[in-house]
């Protein structure tokens, strides 16, 4: 079975600075990671994604994400926050006996003050 | 404009009365799932479809239905709706049935309330 824990429900920074919203998982298998964002009444969006390869993924707006193995986790950050980045961000896995199935985790809704 | 489009986008609605809420992508995808989404719990996926004549649960299929007649078209079907299925639910749909890492598009959500 998988699982995805992300920790911290909120997570306020002001704008220009660094970005960190923290995701770690479990899996039986190697697992297949992304990040999604969700823009106020809208639906997912996909920021990124790791599948093999380089372990530093690069994705849109600015993001990025590293698939550490040795620690289970695939956190995201940005270097300088935008007041367009205001958003809920969601880390999910997939892969192995699941196949196409994503596995969320709970969400992380980031504010960006100015 | 590739796309998955869900109908309708606000439902309220009383228990037991039958609803259906429609999932159509343009994208020639095989793949497509529906997910209901709560606070806290991120989204849960409740049913999935392979292909055409190819549907599965997901982590929370009870008092839903699923049919997949046409490679476009996922609707969602709930036979007769209690209060703990207000939800805000996706539709999603991706390239190929065995494409762990393809990427899934979201529709824009349909939020239901049942009375």
């Amino acid at each position: 079975a998988q699982s995805v824990t992300q920790l911290g429900s909120h997570v306020s920074v002001s704008e220009g600075a660094l970005v960190l919203l923290r995701c770690n998982y479990s899996s039986s298998v190697p697992p297949y990671l992304f990040w999604y964002v969700q823009y106020p009444n809208q639906g997912l969006q996909l920021l990124l994604k790791y599948t093999t390869g380089a372990t530093l993924v690069k994705g849109i707006n600015g993001f990025e994400a590293e698939f550490k193995k040795s620690e289970t986790s695939f956190h995201l950050t940005k270097p300088s926050a935008h007041m367009s980045d205001a958003a809920e961000y969601f880390c999910a896995v997939s892969g192995g006996n699941a196949g196409n199935m994503l596995t969320f985790g709970g969400g992380t809704r980031l504010m960006v003050k100015p | 404009e590739a796309q998955v489009t869900q109908n309708p986008r606000y439902l309220i609605t009383v228990t037991g009365k039958k609803l259906t809420v429609t999932c159509s992508q343009n994208m020639n995808h095989e793949y497509m799932s529906w997910y209901r989404q709560d606070p806290g719990l991120g989204l849960r996926q409740i049913y999935y479809s392979m292909n055409v004549e190819v549907t599965d649960k997901g982590d929370v299929p009870e008092g839903y239905k699923v049919s997949r007649k046409e490679k476009r078209n996922f609707p969602l079907i709930l036979e007769s709706p209690s209060p703990n299925q207000t939800s805000l639910y996706f539709c999603a749909s991706s390239l190929g049935p065995k494409g762990s890492t393809d990427t899934q598009y979201f529709g824009p959500g349909t939020r239901l309330t049942v009375l």
